[in-house]
């Protein structure tokens, strides 16, 4: 696609239950990026990805948040067993690679937890 | 030393006017500025970027000042439209984009 696509666009769920986000980056980018943006705030880094390696994960806000890319696209973010905390816009973003081009944002996944 | 600061918080200006938004870092390893906005709903879009080797940059009605030596850098909306009512992020990155760090954001309100 011409964009970074994220789905589902929103998720409602009730506390307890685990959740799973997907992005899939621009075709060609290598590098991806997950941020977490609550109702009025700024961006929260949470993970990058060159390839599908990713090397720091000190920015996922508790062991309960982990994430995946395989074969160089698609990542998908995980949230077990949700808090109504982790309520939020999940974004992720793609780039040609780390450190080259600009970050591009897909519309992100509005999540609720009950 | 990671933060980027962004002034003000909110801003209100009218159909015509100049509005301006405020950043600054520490880290002297940041050599990558871009601007970011967003729209309700909407990923964060990018706008206008700089790196430190120019002291401004201009496209369109935007405008990118930099001054390094007082690790500053502020965008400027020429000529504002209600069209750019939005939410506006500075961020800043390393050479090796490793340290993406943005802002808080600037909510703009162009009144009509």
């Amino acid at each position: 696609g011409a964009g970074v696509s994220q789905s589902p666009s929103n998720k409602v769920t009730e506390k307890g239950k685990d959740v799973e986000l997907r992005c899939d980056p621009i075709s060609g980018h290598t590098a991806l990026y997950w941020y977490r943006q609550s109702l009025g705030q700024g961006l929260e880094f949470l993970i990058y990805f060159q390839g599908n390696s990713a090397p720091d994960k000190s920015g996922l806000p508790s062991d309960r948040f982990s994430a995946e890319r395989t074969g160089g696209s698609v990542s998908t973010l995980t949230i077990q067993r949700t808090q109504q905390e982790d309520s939020a816009v999940y974004l992720c973003a793609s780039s040609w690679m780390m450190g080259e081009g600009p970050q591009h944002f897909g519309d992100g996944t509005r999540l609720s937890i009950l | 030393q990671q933060q980027v600061k962004q002034s003000p918080q909110s801003l209100i200006v009218q159909k015509g006017g100049i509005s301006i938004i405020n950043c600054a870092y520490e880290n002297t390893a940041f050599d990558y500025f871009p601007w970011y906005q967003q729209f309700p709903g909407k990923g964060p879009a990018l706008l206008i970027a700089i790196r430190p080797d120019v002291s401004e940059k201009k496209e369109g009605r935007f405008t990118i000042s930099f001054n390094k030596s007082a690790k500053q850098f502020s965008l400027h909306i020429m000529d504002s439209q209600p069209g750019d009512s939005a939410t506006y992020f500075c961020a800043a990155s390393d050479n090796y984009g490793q340290n993406f760090v943005f802002g808080p954001g600037t909510r703009l309100s162009v009144l009509p």
